[in-house]
């Protein structure tokens, strides 16, 4: 089965970027989207379509996908923005989540 | 606005059969969304129970489940339930209902998701 592999943390300090990956075989040729899960919440859909942002989502999120690697990147990053971070595909007729992220703003 | 909310037990017991309804407003289940399932395990990451449409009556499971889950539509409730049968303490997790976008074959995006709830498995 298909799998995306995430670091299981990533530490950025306020105001500095932000960059997560997930990485899976040629997952450049897939959609890939990014959900952010804080402590007690539902996951919340942050990009989709490996680039495009909700209205609701500020615009320093961002996103992008080639070859085997899709990034999450959050510019000016703030103290708001510490959660779990899963990225999320389709193959072969079943949605895969990667393993998480966990980023923390220090 | 839509909006999405769990509801059924919080305890089940080793054996026996988990059940959840997902009550969907602002929306209806007949229109062109997935339906899906996705449950979190204490300290784990997200993992996907399950998806289905109303047009067709396609459905997709994730196959390591496939052989104890039964995910279905109400449309006269409009709301759509996962059961999940011979149930173990591995099956204990917060499980979130959710809206999926589609396009043609190709599940995409989650883009509403309920509260989630807790069910724990143990006697």
């Amino acid at each position: 089965s298909y799998e995306l592999s995430q670091p299981p943390s990533v530490s950025v300090s306020p105001g500095q970027t932000a960059t997560i990956t997930c990485s899976g075989d040629k997952l450049g040729d897939k959609y890939v989207h990014w959900y952010r899960q804080k402590p007690g919440q539902s996951p919340v859909l942050v990009i989709y379509r490996n680039s495009v942002r909700p209205s609701r989502i500020p615009e320093r999120f961002s996103g992008s996908n080639s070859g085997n690697t899709a990034t999450l990147t959050i510019s000016g990053t703030q103290a708001m923005d510490e959660a779990d971070y899963y990225c999320q595909a389709w193959d072969s007729s079943a949605v895969v989540f990667g393993g998480g992220t966990k980023l923390t703003v220090l | 606005q839509v909006q999405l909310q769990e509801s059924g037990p919080r305890l089940v017991k080793p054996s026996e059969t988990l059940s959840l309804t997902c009550n969907v407003s602002g929306v209806s289940i007949t229109s062109s969304y997935y339906w899906g399932w996705i449950r979190r395990p204490p300290g784990k990451g997200l993992e996907w129970i399950g998806s289905l449409s109303y047009i067709g009556g396609t459905y997709y499971y994730n196959s390591s489940l496939k052989s104890r889950l039964t995910i279905s539509l109400d449309t006269s409730k409009n709301h759509f339930s996962l059961s999940l049968s011979s149930v173990t303490a591995a099956d204990t997790a917060v499980y979130y209902c959710a809206r999926q976008a589609a396009q043609g074959m190709s599940l995409n995006w989650f883009d509403t998701w309920g509260q989630g709830t807790l069910v724990t498995v143990s006697s």
